[in-house]
């Protein structure tokens, strides 16, 4: 099946400190997108890239979807203690998106 | 506006019961899609309804069945529940049939639900 493999699964660090993460696939996509998933609720997506190339931010949150459509990554600036929770990719398109097994983010105050 | 709802939040089933979640789009959304996600992991798809049609299917058993109705609510529903169908369930609604910039995927806070 088409997988979606993301790094790191769980990240501990300071806050204020910048945090990467990524997402690569074998196969190619036409739509990225980043979730976040807070305990005990549903995902809310974050930034969605719809063309190779494409960077995009929101706020302190960056974005890119890969030049060869197979990767995307998601940078944040300067954490907070709220970023806490689970951030998971998906490829997107007809909403059946598949999901990345997510990165665990906790922040250290 | 009131965003994706869905009822119970938590239910408790033995094995062999069956089980029926509902889930209210956001207003003015057609497409309802369900998702299994088991502690752990990512969401994993089961089904799409856009205007009262199944427009897609996840890798899932004939005991989950799932419909949509006139006011684009829907329902999810298995049978002969396992053990392993304990999971957050998760509905998301969108305006059209793709999600897309100008309408993305909204997901409800789940039904937790635990098969004993």
């Amino acid at each position: 099946g088409q997988q979606l493999n993301q790094s790191p699964q769980s990240m501990f660090i300071q806050e204020g400190e910048d945090v990467s993460m990524n997402c690569t696939s074998s196969s190619i996509f036409n739509t990225w997108l980043w979730y976040k998933q807070d305990p005990g609720e549903g995902p809310v997506l974050l930034i969605a890239l719809y063309k190779a190339g494409e960077l995009t931010s929101n706020g302190r949150l960056t974005a890119q979807f890969g030049i060869t459509r197979t990767d995307s990554f998601l940078n944040i600036a300067a954490s907070i203690p709220s970023d806490v929770g689970i951030y998971f990719c998906a490829r997107g398109g007809n909403n059946d998106m598949r999901f990345g097994a997510g990165t665990r983010l906790t922040v250290k105050p | 506006d009131a965003g994706v709802t869905q009822s119970p939040t938590h239910l408790i089933k033995t094995r062999g019961q069956h089980v029926t979640l509902r889930c209210s789009p956001i207003s003015g959304h057609k497409s309802v899609s369900w998702y299994q996600q088991v502690l752990g992991q990512g969401p994993q798809f089961i089904f799409q309804y856009y205007e009262k049609e199944e427009r897609g299917r996840g890798n899932f058993p004939d005991r989950f069945s799932a419909r949509q109705f006139p006011n684009y609510s829907s329902e999810l529903n298995v049978n002969a529940l396992l053990l392993g169908d304990s999971a957050l369930y998760l509905c998301a609604s969108s305006r059209g049939q793709e999600s897309s910039y100008n309408s993305p995927l909204h997901f409800g806070n789940g039904t937790r639900l635990t098969v004993t």
